[in-house]
């Protein structure tokens, strides 16, 4: 069965790096997405991508955020200058169709922590 | 704004329990509602969805009712097994490319 891959699982970084997660959605998809989620916190939204550019962001998707499909499979988040509050779980996640009941599928999720 | 409450967990219950896990949302719009599903170690899948008012969505026992009147998509099971141990989310997606999910609530299901 497809599934989304993501790497690394788990990452630890300090304060100020930069860190690249990793994703590759499901081949025919064509909608990507990046979730986190803080320790006990909501699942948030972070960013939606189509069609090679940002369709939708939160306010938490700053400066320090960017995301990239640089070669047709990989599709990457990249924080520039990592904070302590950017210690999470990142989901990434991919969707084939713009449909209000398509299914998202779901990545198992990159560790980031931030010393 | 959009945003979906579950209870907080986590919740335990014995083999064969009755499982209610709440879940109340605020949308604009009408929304499609979802319960996804973390199993240890893996990522989040879909577990069932409504996608309009009175849907009842169900698989693998769970079943949940869109309720429009009370803003509500509580997730229910009558005999619940060992192997539903999991974090279980409920989510809403309204029109646009957003999904909202709640903060997960944790079950764990003791022999």
């Amino acid at each position: 069965e497809p599934e989304v891959t993501q790497t690394p699982s788990h990452q630890v970084t300090q304060m100020g790096q930069e860190v690249i997660l990793r994703c590759v959605p499901i081949s025919n998809h064509l909608y990507f997405y990046w979730y986190r989620q803080i320790l006990g916190q909501k699942v948030e939204f972070l960013v939606s991508f189509y069609n090679n550019e940002i369709s939708e962001k939160s306010e938490i998707f700053d400066d320090q955020f960017s995301v990239e499909r640089p070669d047709g499979s990989n599709f990457t988040l990249k924080i520039r200058s990592t904070k302590l509050e950017d210690s999470a779980m990142y989901f990434c996640a991919s969707r084939r169709d713009r449909g209000d009941t398509g299914e998202l599928f779901f990545g198992e999720g990159s560790r980031l922590t931030v010393l | 704004g959009n945003s979906v409450t579950q209870m907080e967990g986590p919740v335990t219950l014995s083999e064969e329990a009755f499982l209610t896990i709440n879940c109340t949302y605020t949308a604009t719009g009408y929304p499609s509602l979802f319960w996804y599903v973390q199993y240890p170690g893996e990522g989040l899948q879909l577990l069932l969805k409504a996608t309009k008012a009175d849907d009842k969505g169900s698989n693998k026992g769970f079943e949940a009712t869109y309720r429009k009147e009370t803003t509500s998509f509580h997730l229910e099971k009558g005999s619940v097994q060992v192997s539903d141990s999991a974090v279980y989310f409920c989510a809403l997606k309204a029109p646009g490319n957003q999904f909202y999910f709640g903060t997960g609530t944790s079950l764990t299901v003791i022999p």
